[in-house]
């Protein structure tokens, strides 16, 4: 079954730091690969994703991600966060075969980043 | 466009009581996640359904824990009994598939039980 390892669990940066939080995955074959962001209160929604090609993806609101196979790193960055990126940010696998459990997500613990005005 | 719809948003019950929490998908989406939050173990998938069917429910906790799509535009998750351990947030999420791995998140169900 595949992981999702998120380095951090808690960043708090000022507003017009660059952001970058880590995010590993352990599966051997192809997969998917997302960013979710959760804003207080509020549900999930969909950041970025990469399915295939160039793997610098960008997503909403600045955010961009980086897909690089062979240390199975989908991080996630941002060149100068806002008070109002201040949010949980969840990185998740879908592994690509098929069967029963190649639609599932499988999500990293989160990591709560802080702004600080 | 609503979204994915689930209801209640907040419930609070004592250990032992039957809860029920029910989920609308977005109109069109074939296939519909049950998801845990917690703060120990993260967000954790129950069970999925495509074409009302379930495919995997390996994620169930246990037997008090059931779920149904009786139709395309609804579902419930059901605990019964529940007990103090299941308090949580509970998401509901659509998606067309097989063509689009994307998934939809409803506002979730914040589950107290005490």
């Amino acid at each position: 079954a595949q992981s999702v390892s998120q380095h951090n669990h808690h960043v708090i940066l000022s507003e017009a730091a660059s952001l970058e939080l880590g995010c590993n995955y352990s599966y051997g074959g192809t997969v998917n690969l997302f960013w979710y962001v959760q804003y207080p209160g509020q549900h999930l929604q969909l950041l970025l994703k990469y399915f295939s090609g160039d793997p610098l993806v960008k997503g909403i609101k600045g955010f961009e991600a980086e897909f690089i196979k062979s240390k199975f790193s989908f991080n996630l960055r941002k060149p100068s966060v806002q008070w109002s990126d201040t949010a949980e940010y969840f990185c998740a696998v879908s592994p690509i075969y098929s069967g029963a459990g190649s639609y599932q997500l499988t999500f990293g613990k989160g990591t709560k980043l802080s702004v600080i005005p | 466009d609503a979204g994915v719809i689930q209801s209640p948003r907040h419930e609070v019950t004592e250990m032992g009581q039957e809860v029920t929490l029910r989920c609308k998908p977005i109109s069109g989406h074939n296939s519909l996640f049950w998801y845990r939050q917690t703060m120990m173990r993260g967000l954790e998938l129950l069970i999925y359904f495509n074409n009302n069917v379930p495919i995997d429910d390996s994620g169930m906790p246990e037997d008090r824990f059931s779920a149904k799509m009786p139709n395309a535009s609804f579902s419930t998750l059901k605990i019964q009994p529940s007990e103090p351990r299941d308090s949580a947030v509970y998401f509901c999420a659509s998606s067309i598939l097989p063509a689009s791995y994307e998934q939809y998140f409803g506002p979730g169900t914040r589950l107290t039980v005490t």
